[in-house]
């Protein structure tokens, strides 16, 4: 069973600031995923990535395979950007995904 | 992009009462469905795996006979929770993995289930 460690679990910051959120995974994977949910509960995709950076407006997402260690950053925080970020790794094949517990962002004006 | 829609948003039942969830790829075949449920403050957990056309796989501790999975089509996939009882109540999404070698994961809007 793959273990996920997100950290922060909680993180409030002023809007502008530089957000990280760090992923740790026990178990080899073929890709990860970055997911965010809002209060309303709906989950979105934001990245799936096996190898490297990917970036999408101001979110970027990076990951170490043979660390087995993702990060996600987001640049230029917004409050629009409260959420909870879930770190999700998959094994690959037909399996479904593990979750981290997700860490809870706020972003204040 | 691909789109999940997931029906109802929230649903209120009375205790010994079914409740019928729905989801469904909109512009793409989804082979695999994944039905997750989450408790407050919890992180999602996987209840089960369904593939078009067969039974749907359970994790360990789900019922089968209680959570009833239904994966006829490639494009429609739904749970149903029988004999509610208030312990069910909790959040549930599913999300979908297409037909193609490409291993994302939409996921649908999820269903707020309160058991009265």
């Amino acid at each position: 069973k793959n273990e996920v460690e997100q950290s922060p679990q909680n993180l409030t910051a002023q809007e502008g600031e530089f957000i990280t959120i760090n992923c740790s995974y026990s178990v080899g994977i073929s890709a990860l995923h970055w997911l965010q949910q809002h209060p309303g509960g709906g989950i979105v995709s934001l990245f799936m990535l096996s190898s490297g950076k990917k970036k999408h407006g101001r979110l970027i997402a990076t990951i170490n395979i043979q660390e087995k260690h993702s990060s996600l950053h987001i640049t230029a925080s917004h409050p629009r950007d409260s959420a909870v970020y879930i770190c999700a790794p998959n094994g690959g094949g037909a399996d479904g995904l593990t979750f981290g517990k997700g860490t809870h962002l706020i972003i204040q004006p | 992009g691909a789109v999940v829609s997931q029906h109802p948003s929230w649903v209120i039942c009375k205790s010994g009462t079914s409740v019928k969830i729905e989801c469904r790829s909109l512009d793409f075949q989804a082979t695999t469905m994944f039905w997750y449920r989450q408790f407050p403050k919890q992180s999602l957990m996987l209840m089960a795996t369904s593939n078009e056309g067969s039974k749907a796989t359970y994790e360990q501790g789900v019922e089968k006979d209680k959570f009833l999975i239904n994966h006829a089509s490639l494009t429609l996939s739904t749970l149903t929770v029988t004999s509610a009882h208030p312990e069910d109540s909790s959040f549930y999404i599913c999300s979908a993995r297409a037909r193609t070698g490409w291993y994302g994961y939409t996921f649908g809007s999820g269903t707020r289930l309160t058991v009265v």
